[in-house]
């Protein structure tokens, strides 16, 4: 299967800080990818699409001057989370789609970031 | 919408017993389902997928869903539970073309020895 690298695994910061995390696809190129949060034992809720050029699409309800993601290559797109506040502490998962928009496309996933704001 | 559900919080099993998660759906056309398994702070790791073709779909770790289109379910299911098959279990189904996926609620797997 094709490789996605999430990184950092973990990170603590200061309120009012910014985070960068980092989605990479190793060995294939991504034109879209996407950002996934995740509470503890709870589903994984979509935050937005990241497009390889272009402004990324924000799903309802997600703060796009809070969450900026730069998908600045064919292999990587970042999540920023700016100015963080203990609420946005949580697990960010991000996944790369191999295929292309045919019907055998799968997604292969990072290894996720656990965000603590303190 | 496309949506998926998991109606099972917790499922617990014994070790050697044959377990199953529960997913039902709802689309519009064709469905595209996935099974995914998370382990503890880490990211999801695929089992298996239903695009078309035999309703019996086999996957990774011997794992296999049945796909009923009368019932709108797929089933995630495995004759002999292991201790290390405990995790958190997803089932997804595709939205629109390329790999955007909405999730069920997530079903926590526990094998017991």
């Amino acid at each position: 299967g094709a490789v996605v690298s999430q990184h950092p695994s973990w990170v603590i910061c200061k309120s009012g800080t910014s985070v960068k995390i980092e989605c990479r696809s190793l060995d294939f190129q991504a034109t879209t990818m996407f950002w996934y949060r995740q509470f503890p034992k709870q589903s994984l809720m979509l935050m937005a699409t990241s497009n390889e050029g272009s402004k990324a699409t924000y799903e309802q309800g997600v703060e796009k001057d809070k969450f900026l993601i730069n998908h600045a290559s064919l292999t990587l797109s970042t999540l920023t989370v700016t100015s963080a506040h203990p609420e946005d502490s949580s697990f960010y998962i991000c996944s790369a789609p191999k295929g292309g928009e045919g019907r055998n496309t799968e997604a292969f996933f990072g290894q996720g970031t656990r965000l603590t704001v303190v | 919408a496309q949506s998926v559900a998991q109606p099972e919080d917790q499922v617990n099993v014994a070790e050697g017993n044959p377990l199953t998660v529960k997913c039902t759906y709802s689309v519009s056309g064709n469905p595209y389902l996935f099974w995914y398994v998370q382990y503890p702070n880490r990211g999801l790791q695929f089992l298996l997928k239903y695009i078309t073709g035999d309703n019996l779909v086999k996957g990774s770790y011997g794992f296999e869903a049945e796909f009923n289109k009368s019932q709108t379910s797929f089933h995630l299911k495995k004759p002999s539970a292991l201790v290390s098959d405990s995790a958190l279990y997803f089932c997804a189904v595709r939205d629109g073309r390329g790999g955007k996926l909405i999730f069920g609620q997530g079903t926590e797997l526990s094998v017991k020895p």
